[in-house]
């Protein structure tokens, strides 16, 4: 059964210092998202990506965030410069033609 | 107002039964979707089921069911004969609009869900 990978499963990372989260979607989905959890709490949206623009976004996702999907299969979240209250799970999503959302296993950010 | 509201933090049930996990959404959007998603204690978000606002049937996928009730604005998830392996974190979820660029997905804050052998 084809399924979201995420890489690296834990990123610890220290402050300022930037990080790059990568996904990869199942094949053929057309719509890719990234959300977030920190600790305990509830999952946030960040960012929608389709057609290689970004769709939606949340006011999570200032300019210390970007997406973008090089080479036609991985789906990258980059954050510039790292801060203290960066540290969650960060999950990728992806959409085929239904509207059913398949979560990858999410990465680890540890910023210390 | 929040738009996903799951009331209960923690339920209990005894394996083998069935359990009822409660959703109450919030919007002004005639289309729209509902989601049900497990998160285990490994963390991963597993997807359940899904219902849309124009579906004339209630959602099922095989345990899993989804009783929708849109004048009340719930969609709760039935799970029948639990199992060990259910004790995890459950979230219902909400898409609104028509969007040909995806849908944001809103999510509410999720109930503990704890199986007894």
């Amino acid at each position: 059964e084809p399924e979201v990978t995420q890489t690296p499963s834990h990123q610890v990372t220290q402050m300022g210092q930037e990080v790059i989260l990568r996904c990869v979607p199942i094949s053929n989905h057309l719509y890719f998202y990234w959300y977030r959890q920190i600790l305990g709490q509830k999952v946030e949206f960040l960012v929608s990506f389709y057609n290689n623009e970004i769709s939606e976004k949340s006011e999570i996702f200032d300019d210390q965030f970007s997406v973008e999907r090089p080479d036609g299969s991985n789906f990258t979240l980059k954050i510039r410069s790292t801060k203290l209250e960066d540290s969650a799970m960060y999950f990728c999503a992806t959409q085929g033609i239904s509207y059913e959302q398949y979560f990858g296993p999410g990465t680890r950010l540890t910023v210390t | 107002a929040q738009k996903i509201t799951q009331t209960q933090p923690g339920m209990f049930v005894q394996e083998k039964e069935a359990v009822t996990l409660d959703c109450t959404y919030d919007t002004s959007d005639p289309s729209y979707g509902l989601f049900w998603y497990k998160q285990p204690s490994s963390g991963e978000m597993i997807f359940l089921i899904y219902q849309g606002s124009y579906d004339q049937q209630n959602a099922t996928e095989g345990r899993y069911s989804l009783n929708f009730q849109k004048a009340r604005k719930s969609a709760n998830l039935v799970i029948s004969a639990s199992q060990l392996g259910d004790s995890a974190m459950y979230f219902c979820a909400m898409r609104e609009g028509r969007s040909n660029a995806g849908n944001m997905l809103t999510f509410g804050g999720g109930t503990r869900l704890m199986v007894k052998p």
